[in-house]
């Protein structure tokens, strides 16, 4: 069983619809990540929360909006999506971030990922 | 941005037979990582490599770093089904403005058929 729990496992949501992932790890770690993966695709690194401050934003578009409420807990907030946000979005953690916010030899620890389908 | 070429895309074999995967770059890695993902799942790490040269075996996965640290190989002996899946390497740079990120290869998905 992954140690990294998101929810939820799948969401369908409209173009208008605001929804929001969750991410919950308890393994003290204190680097957190969003990533955002098409089929047989390799993840594509979205976010990363250092110390619960974002330190690397890849960049992505404002309609996704992280949140780290405590060193637990990593959400992703959602609106006014594109059909072309379909995927599965996985969240990350590590024991500790690296310099500037990634990694030195920190391995990775995924969730189970969130299925997102924008109709 | 500092690439990761894997090799080969795609791998389709019976069960029982070996195979390898190629992880590639031009640039220097301070380690690799080596991920496999069931469909529906999210990626499982298996290994993590650090000095150049180094092997590490798991069951019956071998995997190796370059000596110069910029490649890796995962070898599988005798696959099973349960082998079945995409399988990623991830390197942390060494250097330069990409310093301390990780980078993903495009992936292996194999299919081992009983």
């Amino acid at each position: 069983d992954t140690e990294v729990t998101q929810t939820p496992k799948h969401l369908v949501m409209g173009m208008t619809n605001k929804k929001s992932l969750k991410c919950e790890q308890h393994m003290g770690h204190r680097a957190m990540y969003w990533y955002k993966q098409k089929a047989k695709k390799p993840p594509e690194l979205m976010f990363v929360y250092s110390y619960e401050k974002l330190s690397i934003n890849e960049s992505v578009p404002s309609r996704f909006s992280p949140e780290c409420p405590n060193s637990s807990l990593l959400n992703l907030h959602l609106h006014a999506l594109q059909p072309e946000d379909s995927a599965l979005y996985l969240c990350a953690s590590s024991q500790f971030p690296g310099l500037a916010g990634g990694l030195i030899t920190g391995e990775l620890f995924f969730g189970e990922g969130s299925r997102l389908t924008v109709l | 941005t500092q690439l990761l070429e894997q090799s080969p895309q795609f791998l389709s074999i019976q069960e029982g037979e070996n195979l390898t995967v190629y992880c590639n770059s031009s640039s220097v890695f301070s380690s690799l990582q080596w991920y496999r993902q069931e469909p529906g799942e999210g990626p499982v790490l298996l290994v993590t490599v650090v000095t150049g040269g180094e092997v590490k075996k798991l069951k019956r996965l071998t995997f190796q770093f370059g000596d110069a640290r910029k490649d890796s190989s995962l070898h599988i002996t005798a696959a099973q089904p349960g082998d079945t899946g995409l399988y990623l390497c991830a390197g942390v740079n060494a250097g330069g403005t990409s310093y301390g990120k990780l980078t993903f290869g495009q992936g292996t998905i194999l299919t081992v058929h009983p």
